[in-house]
């Protein structure tokens, strides 16, 4: 199986401020890597696929780069709505595999 | 747009066979995928495998001689069916559409396993 290697585990940040969320793949997927937001109680929310293809709804303060085996998920002004968990996912080989998750906190 | 709900016994005891429904509104299970995600306590999300209405299903090789995914097109619904259960099954199981990316996700739903 791929591994997918997610940093931080959490990070506080302010209101405005820009967040970075690394994964990093065991292999190469190109760039067959999603991005899911879970809130507590809620179904998880796809907002990237395709490494950096936002997903029809989602707000554009959310992106995504990287290819190969690094990648990067940012939220460009840290609104308190974003108070979620994120996960990365390869889709690249079967089985699926997702990152340890990032929680997103607000200081 | 496509909702997914989850429904099934939230406590099952070990060696028994877990049964989960995913009831689908806004879209027919004839179409896409249907897939089944979960996540232990404590632990990242662990994708257990997708089925089709053509018949097409791949699981998790780590739970692919427990798991079976069904779909149920009179009913719009789509089933995972897990035996063996152990502790280790205790997890907040998910369905989603999709094969190897969840687009859409149910809200999950908490199974236990336990005596």
């Amino acid at each position: 199986d791929i591994q997918m290697t997610q940093s931080p585990s959490s990070l506080s940040a302010s209101i405005g401020d820009r967040v970075t969320i690394t994964c990093q793949a065991s292999q190469d997927i190109l760039t067959s890597l999603n991005w899911h937001q879970h809130k507590p109680g809620k179904a998880p929310r796809l907002l990237i696929y395709g490494a950096s293809n936002l997903e029809s709804g989602v707000p554009s303060r959310f992106s995504g780069s990287g290819s190969g085996t690094d990648f990067t998920f940012t939220i460009s002004s840290l609104q308190p709505e974003d108070v979620a968990t994120y996960y990365c996912q390869q889709s690249d080989n079967l089985p699926p595999t997702f990152g340890g998750g990032t929680k997103v906190e607000i200081k | 747009q496509v909702q997914l709900q989850e429904s099934g016994p939230g406590l099952v005891k070990p060696s028994e066979t877990l049964s989960l429904t995913c009831t689908v509104s806004g879209d027919s299970i004839r179409s896409f995928y249907w897939s089944w995600i979960r996540q232990p306590p404590g632990k990242t999300l662990e994708w257990i495998g997708y089925g089709s209405f053509s018949g097409t299903s791949n699981y998790n090789p780590s739970l692919a001689s427990r798991a079976v995914i069904s779909l149920d097109t009179s009913k719009n619904q789509f089933t995972l069916r897990l035996t063996s259960l152990t502790s280790a099954d205790t997890a907040v199981y998910y369905c989603a559409r999709g094969k190897a990316s969840p687009v859409s996700w149910g809200q999950g739903t908490l199974v236990t396993v336990s005596s």
